[in-house]
């Protein structure tokens, strides 16, 4: 999947629990993003970050947070605060925001119950 | 014969006929777009694009078409074949970010 990986594929959380999904990309891509998936819906963005040590909320940045201390490595953190945190959530990059392809990962599709 | 989606959320066309996938865009200054083919349980991959100064690009058996007139966006499909059945996206540009449509699933029958 354009050398974009993310773990694990499924993930199960009891409610109220924080969860991170992990990204990490081999392209020597500075720029990353996170979208969230709905089942019959588009991909909403929920942050995306330029370049090490700096982040942008997207559309829908409520109820998660993300760090981005390596040009590797973007995680997602879901938490309790996420009131729909039930979703498919995939991971991109590209060269620059400005850049005209993302790659994406296969994705993480978690369950909260 | 051909099937023609008009913003429809799928379509289905006979295995080796061609597609047409629709999509209406709303930023009349988006300078580029994107088609996305994502297959169940994936990500998506990237088909094809399109710069907002053409009106046309060809690929391997896909074509799009930009009509900035009417803010309309089309992939067609040639031949489809089995592996085509997954959701289309597509995707415009706008500052720092894609913005992606709803999408359309397609169904190849046999």
């Amino acid at each position: 999947d354009g050398g974009i990986t993310q773990s694990p594929k499924y993930l199960f959380r009891k409610e109220g629990q924080n969860v991170t999904l992990s990204c990490e990309q081999n392209l020597n891509h500075d720029a990353m993003y996170w979208y969230r998936q709905d089942p019959g819906q588009g991909l909403r963005l929920i942050y995306y970050s330029q370049i090490v040590n700096d982040f942008q909320k997207g559309d829908i940045a409520e109820g998660y947070s993300v760090s981005r201390e390596k040009k590797e490595s973007f995680p997602l953190t879901v938490t309790s605060a996420q009131k729909n945190p039930t979703a498919f959530y995939l991971c991109a990059s590209s060269l620059q925001t400005g850049s005209y392809e993302q790659y994406f990962g296969p994705g993480t599709r978690l369950t909260v119950t | 014969g051909e099937s023609v989606g008009l913003h429809l959320p799928t379509l289905s066309v006979q295995e080796g006929d061609n597609s047409i996938i629709n999509c209406a865009y709303s930023n009349s200054a988006s300078d580029y777009f994107i088609w996305y083919k994502q297959e169940s349980g994936k990500g998506p991959q990237f088909i094809i694009d399109i710069r907002s100064n053409m009106d046309k690009r060809q690929g391997q058996r896909v074509t799009v078409l930009l009509n900035k007139t009417v803010k309309h966006l089309s992939l067609q499909i040639a031949a489809t074949q089995p592996g085509d059945s997954a959701v289309y996206f597509c995707a415009e540009r706008g500052y720092e970010k894609l913005t992606f449509g709803t999408g359309t699933r397609l169904t190849i029958i046999p």
